[in-house]
């Protein structure tokens, strides 16, 4: 099915430890962007992506890398994750003009 | 950056009653969309209203958009058990883009 696939869907990590959250869509969209979300919050944008070798930041990007070597993937790097990354982590890809496809989320937990 | 500022922040009705929502932005936008979130999941793509729309319908859904107020609204019509959830707009003028905190919409059976 076409959609947005984020992989995984829970997670838990030791303060200080690295781990690359996956994303991949298969609309050949050429927006793709990671959100968080805290608990009652809206979604906040950590890094935001227009295409192929293009990356920007987003709200809050401090201690999150992107890479966007191909159209279909965009993962979100923790460098040394923080128990104030704890949060649950949205992909999105968006066509030009078109609402926005959603992953089903990576809940992470940082102890 | 562009935010959308829903409004109320919880709303509590009947099943069978009328639910509308708000939204209210800042600065201008080509587009405008109303998502919807279950507890603890993704995000669903309800609908898009262009800058050069006023009016747009989808099924019980009915969302108009005021540019010369800035403002959004979301009609569900004949509310179900199952409409129960959090309503976010999401405004684009741009490729930065925020979600506001969102409606909480609980619907009574």
């Amino acid at each position: 099915n076409a959609g947005v696939t984020q992989t995984p869907k829970f997670q838990v990590l030791k303060t200080g430890q690295s781990m690359t959250l996956q994303c991949a869509q298969d609309m050949n969209h050429e927006y793709m962007s990671w959100y968080r979300q805290d608990p009652g919050m809206g979604l906040r944008l950590i890094h935001y992506s227009v295409g192929a070798g293009i990356t920007d930041q987003g709200e809050v990007p401090n201690g999150y890398n992107v890479s966007r070597s191909t159209t279909e993937d965009f993962p979100l790097r923790l460098l040394s994750a923080a128990p104030s990354q704890t949060s649950v982590y949205f992909c999105a890809s968006s066509g030009s003009g078109d609402g926005y496809t959603f992953g089903s989320g990576t809940r992470l937990t940082v102890v | 950056s562009q935010q959308g500022e829903e409004d109320p922040q919880a709303l509590s009705i009947q099943e069978g009653e009328n639910a509308t929502m708000n939204c209210s932005y800042k600065t201008s936008i080509n587009n405008l969309q109303w998502y919807r979130q279950n507890s603890g999941r993704g995000l669903v793509h309800l609908i898009l209203i262009r800058s050069n729309e006023r009016e747009k319908h989808s099924g019980r859904l009915r969302v108009t958009l005021d540019t010369s107020k800035k403002s959004s609204s979301l009609l569900i019509t004949a509310s179900r058990a199952a409409d129960t959830a959090s309503y976010f707009c999401h405004v684009t003028g741009g490729f930065k883009t925020i979600f506001g905190a969102g409606t909480r919409l609980f619907v009574k059976a």
